[in-house]
């Protein structure tokens, strides 16, 4: 089975400073590994994926995540973060599974505080 | 519709009684997800569809927690003789066949068992 640490809980960073969010995973196969963003009261929204490829993967709003197989991680980085960044977000695995599904797990989720 | 539509946006219910919560995924998308949300915790998977199969039940927490799909594409979530424990925010999410994964989420149901 897999699993999904978010080692910070919460993490405060002022307007235009760079964050990184952590996010480390378990599992015995290969992955597939995911960000979603949740604003307050709303759904959450796929930010970004890794399925294979190169392990670097970046959105369309300045965020990227790199895939470190050695180490189990796939950390969340923005280089300037604006206040409409402030929400939860949630890193998230599933198995890479020859038919077509497997479940995705998702961590506790680290809550990001823009502070102006 | 544009997105995934999920209703009530709220439910209040006493304890014991039973309530079905709705689900209108994205318009051609095969994929149907449950999951439940506990205050300040990410989503705990429940269940899973593919068109109008239920191909994994492995996350509902009891017998009391019943989905069905009938035509492939609404679905419901019934949970019968609710409790306490069941309050959460109840979210859907849907995606095309050919992506593992939940990717369009509607904005979930606040369940609260008085």
């Amino acid at each position: 089975a897999q699993s999904v640490t978010q080692l910070d809980s919460q993490v405060p960073v002022f307007e235009e400073a760079p964050v990184e969010l952590r996010c480390n995973y378990s599992s015995s196969v290969s992955v597939y590994l995911f960000w979603y963003v949740q604003y307050p009261n709303q759904g959450l929204q796929l930010l970004l994926k890794y399925l294979s490829g190169s392990t670097l993967v970046e959105s369309i709003n300045g965020f990227e995540a790199e895939f470190n197989k050695s180490q189990t991680s796939f950390h969340l980085r923005k280089p300037s973060v604006h206040i409409s960044d402030t929400a939860e977000y949630f890193c998230a695995v599933s198995a890479v599974m020859k038919t077509s599904y497997d479940k995705v797990i998702f961590g506790p989720g680290t809550s990001l505080s823009v502070i102006p | 519709g544009a997105g995934v539509s999920q209703s009530p946006r709220y439910k209040v219910a006493k304890r014991g009684q039973d309530v079905a919560l709705r689900c209108d995924p994205i318009s051609g998308h095969v994929s149907l997800f449950w999951y439940q949300q506990a205050l300040g915790q990410g989503p705990e998977f429940l269940t899973y569809f593919q068109n109008e199969a239920q191909l994994d039940k492995s996350g509902l927490p009891s017998d009391r927690f019943f989905a069905e799909r009938p035509e492939g594409s609404v679905s419901t979530l019934k949970i019968q003789r609710t409790q306490q424990e069941d309050s959460a925010v109840y979210l859907c999410a849907s995606s095309t066949v050919r992506v593992p994964q939940p990717q369009h989420f509607g904005d979930g149901t606040r369940l609260s068992i008085l």
